[in-house]
């Protein structure tokens, strides 16, 4: 099966909050990252946790891992249409830092 | 900071012919990555550089693609002869020693 799996879609209403869950396969991943693309532009890093974290907040995004399920979830809070966009999460595998992307879920914002 | 640069964004080829690509990372990073990102799927991991040596190229379809990093900053990819299923969007990323990546805005190719 794939490394990194996500699930396709995700529909929410402008404010409400979005989680976005990913599950790995790796239990050796040192950092796990969250990256957003818009339509016709690369990936911009959100945010990232070290293995040894459970949960990390910046500012909107709260990230949480756990471990033990190899689950891997991010929670938007007062989603914005802005917000609407393909969101991956990533496992970073050995030294030289090597990402393994799921495949993406769309988020759309609806009013 | 100027962020990753990538050249050309768009490039519509016929099959069999060759196309570079062209990546300037963020100034100061030693780590240089090629991805290819197929529609509807996560990008993958072609070919990784530090500086100007490779790390890891298992990824890479040798046979028909080719990277080089020289002087280790600006990095080209090239495809000779293109197929098909080459179609994609080809993402440079870099990053300080071992640490997060950051993508430029990858070139969008069409092989028809």
């Amino acid at each position: 099966g794939e490394d990194v799996e996500q699930s396709l879609f995700l529909s929410v209403r402008e404010g409400d909050s979005s989680v976005i869950n990913c599950t790995y396969t790796d239990s050796s991943s040192t950092y796990l990252y969250w990256y957003k693309q818009e339509p016709g532009a690369g990936l911009q890093l959100l945010t990232y946790i070290f293995s040894n974290m459970d949960m990390k907040q910046d500012q909107r995004l709260t990230v949480l891992l756990n471990k033990k399920d190899k689950h891997l979830s991010l929670r938007i809070a007062d989603t914005q249409t802005g917000d609407s966009a393909i969101y991956f999460c990533a496992q970073a595998k050995g030294g030289g830092n090597k990402l393994t992307f799921g495949t993406g879920t769309q988020l759309k914002v609806e009013l | 900071e100027a962020g990753v640069a990538q050249s050309p964004r768009y490039k519509i080829i016929e099959k069999r012919q060759s196309v570079a690509f062209w990546c300037n990372p963020i100034s100061g990073h030693a780590t240089l990555y090629w991805y290819q990102q197929i529609l509807g799927q996560g990008p993958k991991l072609l070919i990784q550089f530090q500086n100007n040596g490779v790390v890891d190229d298992s990824q890479l379809p040798k046979d028909r693609f080719s990277a080089e990093r020289l002087k280790g900053v600006d990095s080209t990819l090239k495809i000779q002869p293109a197929k098909l299923e080459d179609s994609a969007v080809y993402l440079c990323a870099s990053s300080p020693q071992g640490s997060e990546q950051y993508f430029g805005p990858g070139t969008r190719l069409t092989v028809t």
